[in-house]
């Protein structure tokens, strides 16, 4: 059974760029949530979707945005990079409908923006 | 929003000690998780332990939700179970369907 799978694993990129990081949810799940996760510091939730829509939103700008695909699978797209983007990017699966549901995270995406 | 400690920020034992980490949080939750963070940055599902208590080899967990607080034990410390200690929390009946995570505890365990 894959557990959570992201990629790419590391990704440098330049001021002013795009990026789109990408995530498959665990086996059976069909929700995914996105969290931003600064050096030395706890994750941050950024959205979650489920049923291909963004149910719940962090607070973020709108340079963040998100996608999920009927295979429940995700992208994060930022746009306009900064530096300050640069931090870990996980990803979680769960179930989206009920009340009690285990979260499982991808090993994440590495990103550095110079 | 519900807020959530953890204690201490920081702890360092001797292998073959033991410890206790502990997560308080501010309201009544649906789901709650403890995760190591290894060096790599993935995070390690520990324990699913919203009510009730858990073991797992020489890790085990408690939560008295009534109570509001979380305790993670670690028996037997070894060099591997170095790193981050996350507690996380929701209260998805209440429209919060994000994991709200504690601020860490930081173990090193020396050889």
């Amino acid at each position: 059974d894959a557990g959570v799978t992201q990629s790419p694993t590391h990704l440098i990129k330049t001021r002013g760029q795009q990026v789109t990081l990408r995530c498959s949810p665990k086996s059976g799940h069909d929700t995914v949530s996105w969290y931003q996760q600064a050096l030395g510091q706890g994750p941050q939730f950024i959205f979650q979707y489920y049923e291909e829509e963004e149910r719940q939103r962090g607070n973020f700008p709108d340079r963040f945005s998100g996608h999920q695909f009927p295979n429940y699978s995700s992208e994060l797209n930022v746009n306009a990079l900064l530096l300050g983007d640069s931090a870990l990017y996980l990803c979680a699966s769960s179930l989206g409908y009920v009340w009690d549901t285990e979260a499982f995270f991808g090993q994440g995406t590495r990103l550095t923006v110079v | 929003g519900i807020q959530v400690e953890q204690s201490p920020p920081d702890l360092i034992l001797q292998e073959g000690a033991n410890s206790t980490l502990r997560c308080n949080f501010s309201d009544s939750v649906n789901n709650l998780q403890w995760f190591h963070q290894n060096p790599w940055g993935q995070l390690i599902n520990l324990f699913y332990i919203p009510s009730g208590t858990k073991q797992n080899g020489r890790l085990s967990a408690t939560t008295v939700a009534t109570e509001r607080y979380s305790l993670l034990y670690i028996s037997s410390s070894q060099t591997t179970d170095s790193g981050v200690y996350f507690c996380a929390v929701d209260r998805r009946a209440s429209g919060t369907y994000k994991y709200i995570f504690g601020t860490g505890t930081r173990l090193k365990v020396l050889a």
